[in-house]
């Protein structure tokens, strides 16, 4: 069976330090990866996608990058963490089933970031 | 680009209620649509999902939804609810035919039951 893992789960940075959040998917091979952000009484806002190693869509300009070296690892990065930054980070994956389209996005348990 | 409407934002039941949240979202084409739930402390887990065929589909814990392509509409219902279904929920869509199965989410209902 497929699972998603995203670490850490709480992390704690100061204003203006480096930013590295992990996701890798088991189970599945070339599956689409995505970053959203969740903030309260706003719903999922998507940050990154990705439906291949290498190949990055941002939806929203923003302090962060995404990166994808391998087929099943997506990282979210900041070379400086501004306080805005501050949040819950989902990952997320899916795949595609022939004429069916998209299959429902299966999500991490998310990283709460905070910025001092 | 599409949208996802979630009229009520907190919702507030006491045991044994029926529930209805509502869902309306924009996209002329064909979707796919999910309601997804996140419990306090917990991961968002998919609750129900429309694909195609019967408009009236069944989810986790006895929950359902209606798809009504006219309203454009797919409303989350229960018969009657429990303490334990106090949680956050979302509707979500895709366009069928995208390969890059962007999601796009409405804002989120916050359900909360008084036992």
């Amino acid at each position: 069976s497929q699972t998603i893992h995203q670490w850490p789960a709480t992390l704690v940075q100061p204003v203006g330090s480096p930013l590295s959040l992990e996701c890798t998917v088991e189970g599945t091979s070339n599956p689409n990866l995505y970053w959203y952000r969740q903030a309260a009484g706003r719903g999922l806002q998507l940050l990154f996608y990705s439906v291949g190693i290498g190949q990055i869509s941002s939806e929203v300009p923003q302090n962060l990058s995404a990166s994808r070296p391998q087929d099943r690892q997506f990282i979210l990065s900041s070379k400086k963490l501004l306080l805005s930054d501050s949040g819950f980070y989902l990952c997320a994956w899916s795949v595609l089933r022939g004429q069916k389209g998209n299959q429902p996005q299966h999500f991490g348990d998310g990283t709460r970031l905070s910025i001092l | 680009a599409q949208s996802v409407s979630q009229h009520n934002h907190h919702v507030i039941l006491s045991e044994a209620a029926s529930l209805e949240l509502g869902c309306n979202y924009s996209y002329g084409g064909t979707v796919n649509l999910f309601w997804y739930v996140q419990y306090p402390g917990q991961h968002l887990q998919l609750l129900l999902k429309y694909f195609s065929g019967d408009p009236l589909v069944k989810g986790i814990k006895g929950f359902e939804a209606e798809f009504i392509k006219s309203k454009f509409s797919f409303n989350l219902r229960k018969p009657s609810v429990q303490w334990s279904d106090t949680a956050e929920y979302f509707c979500a869509v895709v366009d069928r035919g995208s390969t890059l199965g962007r999601l796009y989410f409405g804002r989120g209902t916050q359900l909360t039951v008084w036992p």
